[in-house]
């Protein structure tokens, strides 16, 4: 089947520190990959995506490269803000399908 | 705004109440999903129209559940018999009409319900 798993969260890092958030899949086919986030009080925006095997999304600092021999999504950004947190969903869809699958979300906590 | 809205924000009923929640999509797009995220959880995948087809329903749309989307322009989604177990977020998202899994979904704020 097809599922998504993100690392528990919450994640407090303090600002202009590294960030990672771990995002392994599992699908058929040939899925392509997503990040999305959820600021407090609204509703989920693409952050990112990768449509294909070693494929690097970018986008407001963050990047995240589709490893297919690791199944795997990781999202990363080199300098957080206090303004990303917010609560990060990885996700994929399979090819025409169209339907999305997400992980359980990861919240980041940012500290000046 | 031309992003997806959704009507209403929140919602608070009793059980064994119907609700009925409406999603206007971005005016271009010809696809409709809703999703349904409970706390701490991701959104799961309910439902998908193409224009006015229903083309796609979970197994968590139970019969208790009901969307449409006439005209091809706003959908609904009804929930008949409300139970505790309803209370979510209903999230409603569009994407274009474009063939190919890569096809950025919009979302609207979502409906959070509540079944006392």
């Amino acid at each position: 089947g097809n599922s998504v798993t993100q690392m528990e969260g919450p994640v407090t890092l303090s600002e202009e520190a590294f960030l990672t958030i771990n995002c392994t899949y599992t699908a058929t086919g040939y899925p392509s990959l997503f990040w999305y986030v959820q600021y407090p009080g609204e509703g989920l925006q693409l952050l990112l995506k990768a449509t294909k095997a070693d494929d690097k999304g970018s986008n407001k600092g963050f990047e995240a490269t589709y490893r297919k021999e690791t199944t795997s999504f990781h999202l990363e950004k080199g300098s957080v803000q206090v303004s990303d947190s917010a609560v990060y969903f990885c996700a994929l869809s399979r090819y025409n399908f169209n339907k999305f699958y997400f992980g359980s979300g990861t919240k980041l906590n940012v500290k000046p | 705004d031309t992003g997806v809205s959704q009507d209403p924000r929140h919602k608070i009923t009793k059980r064994g109440q119907n609700v009925t929640f409406r999603c206007d999509p971005i005016s271009e797009h010809n696809r409709l999903y809703w999703y349904r995220q409970t706390l701490g959880q991701g959104p799961e995948f309910l439902t998908y129209f193409q224009n006015e087809a229903q083309l796609e329903k979970s197994r968590l749309l139970s019969d208790r559940f009901s969307a449409e989307r006439p005209k091809g322009s706003f959908s609904t989604l009804e929930i008949q018999r409300t139970e505790q177990g309803d209370s979510a977020m209903y999230l409603c998202a569009s994407s274009p009409n474009t063939s190919g899994s890569y096809n950025e979904q919009f979302f609207g704020p979502g409906t959070r319900l509540t079944v006392l």
